[in-house]
């Protein structure tokens, strides 16, 4: 079982959608959890990163965080084309290493 | 600077051939990562630094991958006797404190490597 698992995809929403990405993690050690968007060629770029249990919201993008069940999640309201791209869950286990250990990533496609 | 910086952007090596990959971090980050990533895969984390200290490299494949950074600032991987298994992208990030659980890492837009 992989450390971090995501559905690969692809998820195809219509345009003005909620998009909802999902991401369970096997380390119940696990500190921190950071949600990245990676275009096509790009480099990853960060998202929104979250600690606590519960939401956080920033703008269209609100990240759910249950460390019970182990599993966060990343919320696109109001999904737009330029949101297609491949969404990567990461997640820091600080008290062991100081690794970022990543999913393989879910394909969005948003369609106009 | 204003970001991470990589070069080259793009390296073909022949199968046997020795490569360097330069990481310039965002100035000031005291922690740089290198990571691996191939194609439709996530990133497969190599190493860390702290400063110029090399604190993790339990990601290195092999001993024919070798980082340094010498100076806490610039960071170098070397791949030494290329293999077509070591065609990937390779990302460099760096952080602003030491890596724990408030870290963010900023990445640099990454080399591709390509070994015929």
């Amino acid at each position: 079982q992989k450390e971090v698992e995501q559905n690969s995809g692809p998820l195809s929403v219509p345009e003005g959608a909620i998009a909802s990405l999902n991401c369970t993690y096997s380390d119940r050690g696990s500190q921190s959890f950071f949600w990245y968007r990676q275009y096509s060629g790009k480099s990853p770029e960060l998202i929104m990163f979250i600690y606590s249990n519960g939401d956080k919201e920033d703008g269209r993008f609100t990240a759910q965080l249950n460390k019970a069940s182990q599993y966060v999640s990343l919320l696109i309201r109001d999904s737009q084309p330029s949101d297609s791209a491949t969404y990567l869950c990461a997640v820091n286990n600080a008290g062991n290493n100081r690794k970022l250990i990543w999913g393989l990533g879910t394909s969005l496609a948003v369609n106009p | 600077g204003a970001g991470v910086s990589q070069s080259p952007r793009y390296k073909v090596a022949k199968r046997g051939q020795d490569v360097a990959l330069r990481c310039d971090p965002i100035s000031g980050h005291v922690s740089l990562f290198w990571y691996q990533q191939a194609l439709g895969q996530g990133p497969e984390f190599l190493t860390y630094f702290q400063n110029e200290a090399q604190l993790d490299k339990s990601g290195l494949p092999s001993d024919r991958f070798f980082a340094e950074r010498p100076e806490g600032s610039v960071s170098t991987l070397k791949i030494q006797r290329t293999q077509q298994e070591d065609s990937a992208v390779y990302l460099c990030a760096s952080s602003l404190g030491p890596a724990g659980a408030t870290d963010t890492q900023y990445f640099g837009p990454g080399t591709r490597l390509t070994v015929l």
